[in-house]
């Protein structure tokens, strides 16, 4: 258990809708990462936040959006949905690579499927 | 631009045997990390290794090691005595801090698959 939470694991929706996927970082850490996996493909880094501030942007498409809120957990959301976008997005967050590696901890993943 | 390669995009071992998944990085830093990720078929990311730029002696967990070659760039992998569960996608990625904090850059992955 990495310690960061991912809901919902799974989300069917059609095209055009609009879906919100929320992860919660593990207790302490202040940083947090979406990247996004289509089929068979890497990881796609789209955006980061940095205690509640927004650090560094990917190729993140002008219909997503995210924001991380004051108890530093985080939404992404994803409207005018299209085929393309069905994919696994990974919500990590890190710590201060002081006394640790300061490696990312992944959450399980939100599988999203748009019909 | 921070940039990692994997230029194995599949890989076989036979079981019990060794493998080295290839890692190449792109850096003008001094000070970086460099991690190896395991994405098995069920999906979760797995932390498998870590190699900070400042450290001298390649890092070991277990039946992982990171052959680090920091002159050439290169963060290998190392699986000795592969095992049927070592069948998974491996992801090299890199570690910087800038003015806006940490951030991580991944490989494009190597797909392992270990034969019985």
């Amino acid at each position: 258990d990495s310690g960061v939470t991912q809901t919902p694991k799974h989300l069917i929706t059609a095209t055009g809708q609009r879906v919100t996927l929320r992860c919660s970082p593990r207790s302490g850490d202040l940083s947090v990462y979406w990247y996004q996996q289509s089929l068979d493909q890497g990881l796609q880094f789209l955006i980061q936040y940095y205690n509640g501030e927004e650090r560094a942007k990917g190729n993140i498409l002008e219909r997503f959006s995210a924001q991380q809120f004051p108890d530093l957990h985080s939404e992404l959301n994803l409207s005018s949905l299209e085929l393309g976008d069905s994919a696994l997005y990974f919500c990590a967050s890190s710590g201060l690579a002081l006394a640790n590696t300061g490696e990312l901890f992944f959450g399980e993943g939100s599988r999203l499927t748009v019909l | 631009a921070q940039k990692i390669t994997q230029t194995q995009p599949g890989m076989f071992v036979q079981e019990k045997e060794a493998v080295t998944l290839d890692c190449t990085y792109d850096t003008s830093d001094q000070s970086y990390g460099l991690f190896w990720y395991k994405q098995p078929s069920s999906g979760e990311m797995i932390f498998l290794i870590y190699q900070g730029s400042y450290d001298e002696q390649n890092a070991t967990e277990g039946r992982y090691s990171l052959n680090f070659q920091k002159a050439r760039k290169s963060a290998n992998l190392v699986i000795s005595a592969s095992q049927l569960g070592d069948s998974a996608m491996y992801f090299c990625a890199m570690r910087r801090t800038d003015n806006y904090g940490q951030n991580f850059v991944f490989g494009p992955g190597t797909r392992l698959s270990v034969l019985p």
